[in-house]
């Protein structure tokens, strides 16, 4: 079945820090990808995605690029903000099986 | 403004009572899930609905129920049948055209706590 393996959290870095947060995928099918962002109390928001291999998405200093040949979609951001503090989850979609598929997500905390 | 509207924010049940949340969208979109977010596990799927008038389970689809009678709206109950029912309920829809589903939209949330 399909599956996405994330990095455990929580983590917490210094702003303007690099962040990388892993992603691996298990699917049978061709996926889609996403990264999903999810603020205190709040639903989540789709933060970027990439629907075939070495599709790049990006948005809002955000980049995560679709590597089939190692099944991984990791989230980058080279200057982290206080505001970027959110839990981040990765999912997938294959075109076989409807329902998306998300990760245990990471917690990301930045201090001032 | 399109969007997903979830109702109540925040719901408090006592033990063997059902309870029904809300899941509205003007988004005109075919497919609506509920997904139950519990601490350190993502999230997990409960019932999904690619067209009115049908729907499929999810993973942990017991003690929940749905019905889709009109295209905009999904409800969800959890019944006391439900034995940790205890957590924060998230509704999506996305658009659902030529067998593939799209990216998700999502509601803020409901958090059900049982007394």
């Amino acid at each position: 079945g399909n599956s996405v393996t994330q990095m455990e959290g929580p983590v917490t870095l210094s702003e303007e820090a690099f962040l990388t947060i892993n992603c691996t995928y298990t699917a049978t099918g061709y996926p889609s990808l996403f990264w999903y962002v999810q603020y205190p109390g709040e639903g989540l928001q789709l933060l970027l995605k990439a629907t075939k291999a070495d599709d790049k998405g990006s948005n809002k200093g955000f980049e995560a690029t679709y590597r089939k040949e190692t099944t991984s979609f990791h989230l980058e951001k080279g200057s982290v903000q206080v505001s970027d503090s959110a839990v981040y989850f990765c999912a997938l979609i294959t075109y076989n099986n409807n329902d998306m598929r998300f990760g245990a997500g990471t917690r990301l905390t930045v201090k001032p | 403004d399109g969007g997903i509207t979830q109702s109540p924010k925040y719901l408090f049940r006592k033990e063997g009572q059902n309870v029904t949340l809300s899941c509205e969208q003007n988004l005109n979109h075919d497919a609506m899930y509920w997904y139950r977010q519990d601490p350190g596990q993502g999230l997990r799927l409960i019932y999904y609905s690619q067209i009115v008038n049908d729907f499929q389970k999810g993973d942990i689809a017991e003690g929940y129920s749905v019905s889709r009678e009109k295209k905009e709206s999904f409800p969800l109950t959890v019944t006391s049948a439900q034995k940790n029912p205890t957590a924060f309920y998230l509704c999506a829809s996305s658009i659902y055209a030529g067998g593939r589903t799209g990216e998700l939209f999502f509601g803020e949330g409901s958090r059900l706590t049982v007394l």
